[in-house]
């Protein structure tokens, strides 16, 4: 199946610095790639749709200004957590659209904001 | 906005024994999809039902999507220890075809 790698898969970082994520592709081309955040036990939450060459579409509730999105290329989109703060600790996930409402699954990165 | 809910949410079973997750949207699905996460992992795509009533079997799993489009059901006959993880659905409606996940079911299989 395709392959999705995240990077990095975990981060620890100080409270005002920013983070960033980035979400490849490795063997397919992906038009929409798509961000998720997970908290412990729960689910996946989606927190924007990135489209290649336009600009990110985000749910309601997420901050556009506090999770830059930048899908700059058909294999790589990225996310910058700026100005984290300790509540932005959670697990990342980024998918990629590989088919018709067929999702392949990065590895996910761990950011954890002391 | 659209909700998807599955129950139970937790279940423990002794291996060989059947498991069934139950996924219920408030709203009408385009389609539906499953996916497991094991423990520290990522979610890993199992399958996809697009059509009313569909029945697709994978081995010992056996999905299901309703006649009205707004539930569906995972279930595993005989569960051997490496099915143990949280199931998720996730109910694709909406003109931009959204994808909304389900609460999901963590499964614990006692050997």
């Amino acid at each position: 199946g395709a392959v999705v790698s995240q990077h990095p898969s975990r981060v620890i970082c100080k409270s005002g610095t920013s983070v960033k994520i980035e979400c490849r592709s490795l063997d397919f081309q992906a038009t929409t790639m798509f961000w998720y955040r997970q908290f412990p036990k729960q689910s996946l939450m989606l927190m924007a749709t990135s489209n290649e060459g336009s600009k990110a579409t985000y749910e309601q509730g997420v901050e556009k200004d506090k999770f830059l999105i930048n899908h700059a290329s058909l294999t790589l989109s990225t996310l910058t957590v700026t100005s984290a703060h300790p509540e932005d600790s959670s697990f990342y996930i980024c998918s990629a659209e590989v088919s018709y409402n067929e999702q392949f699954f990065g590895p996910g990165t761990r950011l954890t904001v002391l | 906005g659209q909700q998807v809910m599955q129950i139970p949410q937790y279940q423990h079973v002794q291996e060989g024994e059947d498991f069934t997750t139950y996924c219920n949207s408030s709203t009408t699905l385009s389609n539906i999809q499953w996916y497991k996460q094991r423990p520290g992992g990522h979610p890993v795509f199992l399958i996809q039902l697009v059509k009313s009533g569909e029945v697709k079997k994978q081995k010992r799993l056996t999905f299901q999507f309703g006649e009205a489009k707004k539930n569906s059901s995972l279930h595993i006959t005989a569960t051997q220890t490496t099915d143990v993880g949280t199931y998720f659905c996730a109910g694709v409606s909406g003109g931009y075809q959204k994808v909304t996940f389900g609460t999901g079911t963590k499964l614990q299989v006692i050997p």
